[in-house]
């Protein structure tokens, strides 16, 4: 089952203009992290934020962590075409299982 | 690139049919994970191996199996064969203990059953 679920599911932006993606998850995690996937292959990691952080910068990667709200953001500024992509959150929920558990994902598409 | 290799790139097999899919983690990881990209959807969770023992599995039936062999290379399984099987599946090596946080992905073998 999805954990997370990312908002909005797509989203078209002029290049240069800044993206801004949230994840909202159910229960608990620990250590939300973001990953990119462009064209269905392989996940890249972004960042991790841990559950006592609030926000965290990486170059033009901006992550906030709201766990009253059990929720996240990310922040893409100054978007370029290679940014296109899809975007997940994920973590780790407990339960016994040992792998992440990721939302559906934001579709992202700049436009040149 | 994250020096996670998986093969075969793409399958078309039948349903009903058995196939095994391989991964090779990038060196000196000793985690691999699984998981299942149905399209449209997040990856979901198959199960991790770590230092060759099953160490957590998702919600998926026994017909997924796996094996970590010493080198830390990792083989999925999966018998009888149904045509929801159909996805991307992705394979992510890892350093250190279970729940290493960040997780290296292989570029994903997209498998699908007619």
């Amino acid at each position: 089952s999805q954990q997370g679920e990312e908002d909005p599911q797509a989203l078209s932006i002029q290049e240069g203009e800044n993206a801004t993606m949230n994840c909202s998850y159910k229960t608990s995690i620990n250590n939300l992290q973001w990953y990119r996937q462009n064209s269905g292959r392989g996940l890249v990691h972004l960042i991790l934020i841990r559950s006592n952080e609030r926000e965290k910068h990486s170059g033009r990667l901006r992550v906030t962590l709201d766990t009253s709200k059990k929720s996240s953001s990310l922040l893409i500024t100054a978007s370029r075409a290679a940014d296109t992509a899809s975007y997940f959150c994920a973590g780790y929920s407990g339960g016994g299982a040992d792998g992440l558990t990721f939302g559906k994902g934001t579709h992202l598409i700049i436009q040149p | 690139e994250t020096g996670v290799t998986q093969s075969p790139t793409h399958l078309i097999k039948t349903r009903g049919q058995q196939v095994t899919l391989r991964c090779s983690s990038q060196s000196g990881h000793n985690t691999v994970s699984w998981y299942q990209q149905a399209l449209g959807q997040g990856p979901q969770f198959i199960f991790q191996y770590y230092r060759e023992e099953e160490n957590g599995r998702g919600n998926f039936p026994p017909r997924f199996s796996g094996l970590q062999f010493p080198n830390y290379s990792s083989e999925l399984n999966v018998n009888a064969l149904e045509l929801d099987d159909s996805a991307l599946y992705l394979c992510a090596s890892s350093l250190g203990r279970p729940r290493s946080y960040e997780q290296y992905f292989g570029p994903g073998t997209r498998l699908t059953v007619t």
